[in-house]
């Protein structure tokens, strides 16, 4: 069984570029979560997404934006990049809920962005 | 905001030594989830609590939840090189995970 798959792995941009990551999520997943991950903040939950609809969004300014498309494949976008927008993307699809239980999240080895 | 604070921060220890990774938070969570993410990975789950006072073991690593689900601990007995790596909890409510900041465990040879 395939698992999540993010593309790019690695990147540089430059300040006031936009970026878009890409996120395939283990096949039959239909929700798909992004993080933003530095050494600082630790794990920051951007948005996620369940059947095409953003189900929960976390406290990130408009600049970061994502959709879900009917495979359930998702993108994120962060439009006029700042310098403090270097970090590790990461990609989770979660499980389905089994007997009460929540799903676990089936993370992606990341994009890796550096603005310059 | 649900916020979980880990600690410690860092931790460094030699092989053989047993350890314990204390996460905490003032909200409750349906259930807290333990990960382990290696350098260019992603995290990978490592066990799911849902129960307070629920206690699992998973070979040398033994989990628990809080009775009042509101933290959570991991012990680790006779750590080995192979358990470095960043522990990270994540408390869960209405499907959504909120992480806490990590424990680097570093375990010396």
């Amino acid at each position: 069984k395939a698992g999540v798959t993010q593309t790019p792995r690695y990147l540089i941009k430059t300040r006031g570029q936009q970026v878009t990551l890409s996120c395939s999520p283990i096949s039959g997943h239909r929700s798909v979560s992004w993080y933003q991950q530095t050494p600082g903040q630790g794990l920051q939950f951007l948005f996620e997404y369940f059947s095409e609809t953003q189900r929960n969004k976390g406290n990130f300014p408009g600049r970061f934006s994502g959709r879900q498309f009917s495979n359930s494949r998702s993108e994120m976008n962060v439009s006029t990049l700042e310098l403090g927008d270097s970090a590790l993307y990461l990609c989770a699809s979660r499980r389905p809920i089994l007997a009460g239980v929540p799903g676990e999240l089936f993370f992606g080895e990341g994009s890796r962005l550096t603005v310059l | 905001t649900q916020l979980l604070e880990q600690s410690p921060q860092f931790l460094s220890i030699q092989e053989g030594e047993n350890l314990t990774v204390y996460c905490n938070s003032s909200s409750v969570f349906s259930s807290l989830q333990w990960y382990r993410q290696e350098p260019g990975e992603g995290p990978v789950l490592l066990v799911t609590v849902v129960t307070g006072g629920e206690v699992k073991k998973l070979k040398r690593l033994t989990f628990q939840f809080g009775d009042a689900r509101k933290d959570s601990s991991l012990h680790i007995t006779a750590a080995q090189p192979g358990d470095t790596g960043l522990y990270l909890c994540a408390g869960v409510n209405a499907g959504k995970s909120t992480f806490g900041d990590g424990t680097t465990l570093t375990v010396k040879p």
